[in-house]
């Protein structure tokens, strides 16, 4: 079956220090993948994507990506956290075989503490 | 910059009265989709549409219909409500199927 994991439901982090925050995906063709941020009654708002190229991608705000076909993983990552880049963050994956399937992940809160 | 905007923002229904959610956006975006958001599931896709009139299912779609009669609009309809369609609903829209997707800040509906 085709999805995405985001194995964690939480994350915490110091401000200042670095934050990673995981997405696996499963689909039969090749993925293309997003990062959305959610902020409290909010919608989403698109972080940086991958399709094709460099394996590291940079987004807004900081935030950048790795793409590893190998483990088929897709972490966002950003070196130093701020505590205003608390909120949910959501994985996202289209099947570039099946292109009007698109699945999020279940999201992870990120706490940033002062 | 309106964006992606949705009405109304908030809703409380009875069990089988029914409604309509409207989405606008002014991106002259061709892809228009419904999402619906339930805690810890992530974001479910109800339906979508590549353009003005048409519209296809996505991975929820049972109790739902929708329209896209203008392309700037796209309406989900609740034909006789239940209280498992309470959730927090999304619209968004998208230039192409490969650009990033929009989204409104959602519609809470609650039935009762």
């Amino acid at each position: 079956a085709q999805s995405v994991a985001q194995p964690e439901d939480q994350v915490n982090v110091a401000e200042g220090n670095p934050l990673t925050v995981k997405c696996t995906y499963s689909v039969s063709g090749n993925p293309y993948l997003f990062w959305y941020v959610q902020y409290p009654n909010r919608g989403l708002q698109f972080l940086l994507k991958y399709i094709t190229g460099d394996n590291l991608v940079k987004g807004s705000y900081g935030f950048e990506a790795e793409f590893n076909k190998s483990q088929t993983s897709f972490h966002l990552k950003k070196p130093s956290a701020l505590v205003s880049d608390s909120a949910l963050y959501f994985c996202a994956v289209r099947d570039l075989d099946n292109f009007n399937k698109f699945y999020f992940g279940s999201g992870t809160k990120l706490n940033v503490k002062p | 910059n309106a964006g992606v905007t949705q009405t109304p923002k908030f809703r409380v229904l009875k069990t089988g009265q029914s409604m309509t959610l409207l989405c606008a956006q002014d991106m002259n975006h061709e892809y228009m989709y419904w999402y619906r958001q339930d805690p810890g599931m992530g974001l479910r896709l109800i339906h979508y549409s590549v353009g003005e009139g048409t519209t296809a299912k996505g991975e929820v779609p049972d109790g739902y219909n929708v329209s896209r009669l203008k392309k700037q609009n796209f309406l989900l309809g609740l034909e006789s409500a239940a209280p498992s369609q309470t959730s927090v609903y999304f619209c968004a829209s998208s230039l192409s199927w490969n650009q990033p997707q929009h989204f409104g800040d959602g519609t809470r509906l609650s039935i009762l």
